[in-house]
């Protein structure tokens, strides 16, 4: 399978524990996103990357938020401290560079539940 | 960004077609209507998108208004494997996708 790979589906932890996601983007797909996602609401932006350099994070929900893309292919998202308002589904999409299309491909997610 | 305005949900009976509305009245003229789709328990899934002119490929067809204010989906033939929820999506370039509320479209059988 080539598509977007996110690793674990499920994550249950507690609160204040630290958690970290991983995306596999579709290879030479040099764009990386994450988005967040709560129950009957639509996806989240919450950061970019373009192969190693991270250009959006403002969205970032806030400073207990991190992601990193060190070599330009897969990404995680690290959430410290977590609170149960932290519970989502965690979504991770990549495209090509072509501005033109740019479609994004999205992963089927991981879904965290802070107990 | 430019907003989307979509009805909550909709009802389709299955083999029959589905039209979709979609309302952007403060579209740019950079914007292109991009449209997704979630179903239950995966991550959305692209389905079409276009400028200015109508646009057809294996999935669906997508109808633009001539003043680009509004635009429709149309999946020709709903099947039960379509119910899902469809995002309309203003995007002007290659960064983030911001959806709405979507609409959930129910097909039945």
């Amino acid at each position: 399978d080539t598509g977007v790979s996110q690793d674990p589906r499920h994550k249950i932890t507690k609160r204040g524990q630290n958690v970290t996601f991983r995306c596999d983007p579709i290879s030479e797909h040099n764009r990386l996103y994450w988005y967040r996602q709560t129950l009957g609401q639509g996806p989240e932006f919450l950061t970019y990357f373009q192969n190693e350099a991270q250009l959006e994070k403002s969205r970032l929900l806030s400073d207990r938020f991190s992601a990193e893309r060190p070599k330009g292919s897969f990404s995680t998202l690290e959430i410290q401290r977590t609170e149960q308002g932290d519970s989502a589904m965690y979504l991770c999409a990549s495209s090509p560079q072509r501005l033109a299309k740019n479609i994004q491909y999205f992963g089927a997610g991981t879904r965290l539940s802070v107990l | 960004d430019a907003k989307t305005t979509q009805p909550n949900s909709m009802e389709s009976n299955e083999e029959e077609p589905v039209h979709l509305p979609c309302n952007h009245s403060t579209i740019s003229g950079t914007d292109y209507i991009h449209w997704y789709r979630q179903l239950p328990s995966q991550g959305p899934e692209y389905v079409i998108h276009g400028l200015t002119s109508n646009v057809n490929n294996r999935m669906a067809s997508l109808a633009i208004a001539e003043d680009r204010k509004s635009s429709t989906l149309i999946l020709h033939r709903a099947t039960l494997r379509d119910a899902a929820v469809y995002y309309c999506i203003l995007k002007w370039a290659g960064n983030m996708l911001t959806f709405g509320g979507g609409t959930r479209l129910m097909v039945k059988p």
